[in-house]
């Protein structure tokens, strides 16, 4: 079991506005900054927010993260075919000191 | 451009030691901006932290796999290494390695391009 909770899955048609959680505590999520990362099939993890909201350059504003309290959520808007992907979560977590990730979730475009 | 290229071998027998190595070019790893770590995903699962290796040769590790991990850099090759030791069918899964940011260890950008280790007699 991942320490960060994510829903194994989720689906959008295109254009939607689909949103994708992450639950942790308040050793993880509760205090530190969280980060998200999409993987393409059978490609490497891509950072895709960073310090809860933050974009890297090249990562298109439809991706959108937030957190509150012990939980995050990443939003995708318009929502495009190539977006089909598996999307993780990750913090530090200050009682086991390490980073943790959320289970992953895997995001169909119908 | 940051790039990290790993090499290593892709099978490894049972109870014997598991050795990545990861090279950086375009960037230093004695950069007291950053870290640099592993991260593996078994297949078909998701993705666990290993532990990271800051720009003064300090380590961090996964607590369930500290007693069988080592994360070393070499400054003269501009490389950063995992050996795992004793491993099982368990420890098989695609290897990454990333740069992080110290102080920031669960931001990883860019990754490795990843390397299938199988264990397997």
């Amino acid at each position: 079991q991942s320490v960060l909770t994510q829903p194994p899955s989720a689906s959008g048609t295109p254009g939607q506005r689909v949103t994708i959680s992450c639950s942790g505590g308040s050793s993880n999520i509760g205090s530190n900054f969280v980060y998200w990362y999409q993987q393409l099939p059978g490609t490497a993890p891509k950072l895709l927010i960073y310090r809860n909201n933050q974009r890297p350059s090249g990562v298109p504003d439809r991706f959108s993260g937030s957190k509150s309290g012990t939980s995050a959520s990443l939003a995708i808007s318009g929502l495009r075919s190539e977006d089909e992907s598996d999307y993780y979560c990750a913090a530090w977590d200050d009682s086991l000191s390490g980073v943790v990730f959320g289970g992953g979730t895997k995001l169909t475009v119908l | 451009q940051l790039q990290l290229q790993q090499s290593g071998p892709g099978l490894v027998k049972p109870s014997e030691p598991l050795s990545l190595t990861c090279t950086v070019s375009g960037g230093s790893i004695i950069s007291r901006s950053f870290c640099w770590g592993w991260i593996r995903q078994p297949p078909g699962k998701g993705l666990e932290w290993i532990g990271s290796l800051d720009y003064s040769g300090s380590t961090y590790y996964n607590p369930s796999l500290k007693s069988r991990v080592t994360i070393s850099g070499d400054t003269s090759k501009n490389q950063f290494s995992l050996k795992l030791s004793s491993v099982t069918a368990a420890d098989t899964a695609v290897y990454y390695c990333a740069r992080c940011s110290f102080g920031q260890f669960s931001h990883f950008d860019p990754w490795g391009q990843g390397t299938l280790v199988t264990v397997s007699s």
